[in-house]
C-alpha cells in the first residue's frame, strides 16, 4: 500500500513568488493534515480536513496561505506571495479518523525562499 | 494550552546500550500519544501509538509507556544500533485529533 505522497520534494523560489504543494493521502483516509516544521522544531498544524471540509484552519495564515481538498482526496497548499520566513518543511499527513488510529506522514516538501 | 517537552534535546550513546527518551506534557486530558522517528531530510515515521486506556506498547526493540496522571511518556530502545540514529518526536493527541509535538530528541548511536 502506498503511503502519503507529496510533491515537489524540494522547491527553491524567490521571495514574492507563488508556490504550491500537492498531497495524495493513503487510500481511504478521510482525515488529512498539513503541518509546518521549522528547523529544530516539532511540526505545527496549519489545517485539518475531514473529507473535503476544512474543520480546523485556525493556524493557517490566511493572508498568504490557502488550501483546498477537492473531492475529499488530494489536497493542495498554496503560498502567495512567499516570504523569506516561509522557508520550512511542509508535511502532509493522513489518518482514517477516530481517536485510536495512527497518523501517517509524507516525506515533506522542503521550501527555500531566497 | 498543551505544551510538550522532550528531554534531552540530544543524546549520544555507544552501540549496544539501552536508552530511554522522555516526553512530558502539561495537560493530561489526552486521547493518545504517538512516537515518531525522523531521519535527516525525511518525513515522520510512526513508531508506536499508545491509546489513553493503555499503559504501554511494544514493537521489536522499542517499548513506549504512558502515565497520564503524571503527564509523562518514555520510549525505551533496547540494544541500540547505529541505524537507530535519528530524531525522535512524541506527539500528544487530544480532542478533534489535534496533535501537539515536542521538539524532539536527536539520537546518535556510535559504532
Amino acid at each position: 500500500e502506498a503511503g502519503v505522497v507529496q510533491s515537489p520534494r524540494y522547491k527553491i523560489i524567490e521571495k514574492k513568488q507563488p508556490v504550491a504543494f500537492w498531497c495524495n493521502p493513503i487510500s481511504g483516509h478521510n482525515t488529512l493534515y498539513w503541518y509546518l516544521q521549522n528547523l529544530g522544531q516539532g511540526p505545527e498544524l496549519l489545517i485539518r480536513y475531514e473529507n473535503e471540509e476544512a474543520v480546523d484552519d485556525s493556524q493557517l495564515p490566511k493572508d498568504r496561505f490557502s488550501a483546498e481538498r477537492l473531492k475529499g482526496v488530494d489536497s493542495t497548499l498554496k503560498i502567495q506571495p512567499a516570504e523569506l520566513g516561509d522557508s520550512a518543511v511542509y508535511l502532509c499527513a493522513s489518518s482514517s479518523g477516530g481517536s485510536g488510529n495512527t497518523i501517517y506522514f509524507g516525506e515533506g516538501s522542503w521550501l527555500t525562499v531566497v | 494550552k498543551q505544551e510538550v517537552t522532550q528531554i534531552p534535546a540530544a543524546l549520544s550513546v555507544p552501540e549496544g546500550e539501552n536508552l530511554v527518551l522522555n516526553c512530558s506534557f502539561t495537560d493530561s486530558a489526552i486521547y493518545n500519544l504517538q512516537w515518531f522517528r525522523q531521519d535527516p531530510g525525511k518525513g515522520l515515521t510512526s513508531l508506536l501509538l499508545i491509546q489513553s486506556s493503555q499503559r504501554e506498547q511494544t514493537s521489536g526493540r522499542l517499548n513506549a509507556s504512558l502515565d497520564k496522571s503524571s503527564g509523562r511518556s518514555t520510549l525505551y530502545i533496547a540494544a541500540s544500533q547505529p541505524g537507530d540514529s535519528a530524531t525522535y518526536l512524541c506527539a500528544v493527541i487530544r480532542g478533534s485529533y489535534q496533535l501537539t509535538f515536542g521538539k524532539g530528541t536527536k539520537l546518535s548511536v556510535i559504532p
